[in-house]
């Protein structure tokens, strides 16, 4: 079946501006996560969502980040008053569960850039 | 400070040559361990894993990994390199059962040369 799809895959923005990122996860699979990457750096993780739980937002920077799961599927991260730091790939992962046994099945990610 | 190490940022190898890619880990139990790959333009791809028993595991694309206890490492090896190799690698560490955040090493870049 078809894998993890975001949307979009490039997006530009000037400082300042609201974006908004899109997961589509795979279908039938409980978990979905967020990860930042930064040039040079490994995986950062944003946000985890499991069924109907509360999310972990621990990982979130600051304020300006939120997110949302929409009927137990489709993602949204929203980043408000993008700054110039907030540029790197944004990647989205879905798994059967939330116990690391399962593997995290990743998207293409976003690739932010903020001018 | 809890982490994972990937010492290697670019590793130049020779089509058909051995590969050896280092991870290392600091946490105090045993972790879940994983490597990724990330070829261009694509997202990660697991290529094995390791939770117990065994340590030595064989993954995907003919890669293996050990992982040796007493030197909190995690290496991922390959006899013999094919061009399509070339890609970016990733350590993650689960560090305990149930703990769905990984934390992700900063990568190694794979270039094969012919």
């Amino acid at each position: 079946g078809a894998g993890v799809s975001q949307s979009p895959s490039n997006k530009v923005t000037e400082k300042g501006k609201d974006v908004e990122l899109r997961c589509d996860p795979i279908s039938g699979h409980t978990a979905l996560y967020w990860y930042r990457q930064s040039l040079g750096q490994g995986l950062e993780f944003l946000i985890y969502f499991q069924g109907n739980s509360a999310p972990d937002k621990s990982g979130l920077p600051s304020d300006r980040f939120s997110a949302e799961r929409t009927g137990g599927s489709v993602s949204t991260l929203t980043i408000q008053r993008t700054q110039q730091e907030d540029s790197a790939v944004y990647l989205c992962a879905s798994s059967q569960g939330g116990d690391p046994a399962n593997e995290q099945f990743f998207g293409p990610g976003t690739r932010l850039t903020v001018l | 400070a809890q982490s994972v190490t990937q010492p290697d940022i670019h590793i130049t190898v020779s089509e058909g040559a051995s590969l050896e890619l280092r991870c290392n880990y600091s946490y105090g139990a045993t972790p879940y361990l994983f490597w990724y790959v990330q070829s261009p333009g694509q997202g990660l791809q697991l290529l094995l894993k390791y939770f117990s028993g065994d340590t030595l595991v064989q993954g995907i694309k003919g890669f293996e990994a050990e992982f040796k206890r007493s030197q909190s490492s995690f290496n991922l090896r390959k006899p013999s390199v094919h061009w399509s190799d070339a890609a970016e690698y990733f350590c993650a560490v689960s560090p305990r059962r149930n703990d769905y955040k990984l934390s992700f090493g900063a990568g190694t870049t794979v270039t094969v040369r012919a």
